[in-house]
């Protein structure tokens, strides 16, 4: 069956460190690949976007690799802040289809 | 460019009745999608509208169901609804739903059916 998979743990950080989170799939093919954050009570914001034929994208602190021979995208802030603590979503955008698939998110805590 | 609304933000319903959602997106935008979010189980894809035309459907009941307008503003609507009806609507803009635009995304509307 076809599944995205994200650590559905919380990922705890220390102020400075880098996170990183991970998206998994399974079963797809995908065109590109997004990564949202998503705070509480809010609507998802869109971040990066990696192609298929893309290894790595970067934005500010952010970097996102897409290993599409291991099925998975790895997405890394670098001198966290407190203010990254949030909710940070991948989805996945088939070529034959208009619609996102999206996994269900990994809830990222910065402590100072 | 205002971004993309959605009313109400907060609504209370009861079993058996029938609800319907707004969303407004950016100007230009054509392309509307809605999404379900509940906790653990992330986005699930309800459907998307493009030119008024349904383009694609995810696999939730008829009673879920959907339109679009020539200004692009998009309904949604869910019919005798369930306590597991319960959940974060969010509506999202694209440009055009085609390959790599980005999606915008409301605030939300909080459902929940008592």
């Amino acid at each position: 069956s076809q599944k995205i998979e994200q650590n559905s743990e919380a990922l705890n950080i220390q102020e400075g460190k880098t996170a990183t989170l991970t998206c998994n799939y399974t079963n797809y093919s995908p065109a590109y690949l997004q990564w949202y954050r998503q705070d509480p009570g809010r609507g998802p914001v869109f971040l990066l976007l990696i192609r298929e034929n893309e290894k790595e994208k970067r934005k500010e602190r952010l970097k996102v690799t897409f290993d599409t021979t291991l099925k998975q995208s790895l997405f890394h802030i670098t001198a966290s802040q407190p203010a990254d603590s949030a909710t940070y979503l991948c989805a996945l955008k088939l070529d034959s289809n208009y619609q996102l698939i999206w996994g269900a998110g990994t809830k990222l805590i910065i402590k100072p | 460019k205002a971004g993309v609304t959605q009313t109400p933000r907060y609504l209370i319903k009861t079993r058996g009745q029938q609800v319907t959602l707004s969303c407004s997106p950016i100007s230009g935008h054509r392309s509307v999608s809605w999404y379900q979010q509940t906790p653990g189980q992330g986005l699930q894809f309800l459907f998307e509208y493009f030119s008024e035309t349904q383009r694609n459907k995810g696999n939730f009941p008829g009673r879920f169901s959907g339109r679009q307008f020539s200004n692009s503003r998009s309904e949604m609507n869910v019919s005798t609804l369930e306590l597991g009806d319960s959940a974060l609507y969010l509506c999202a803009s694209s440009l055009d739903g085609t390959s790599f635009n980005e999606q915008f995304f409301g605030p939300g509307t909080r459902l929940t059916v008592l």
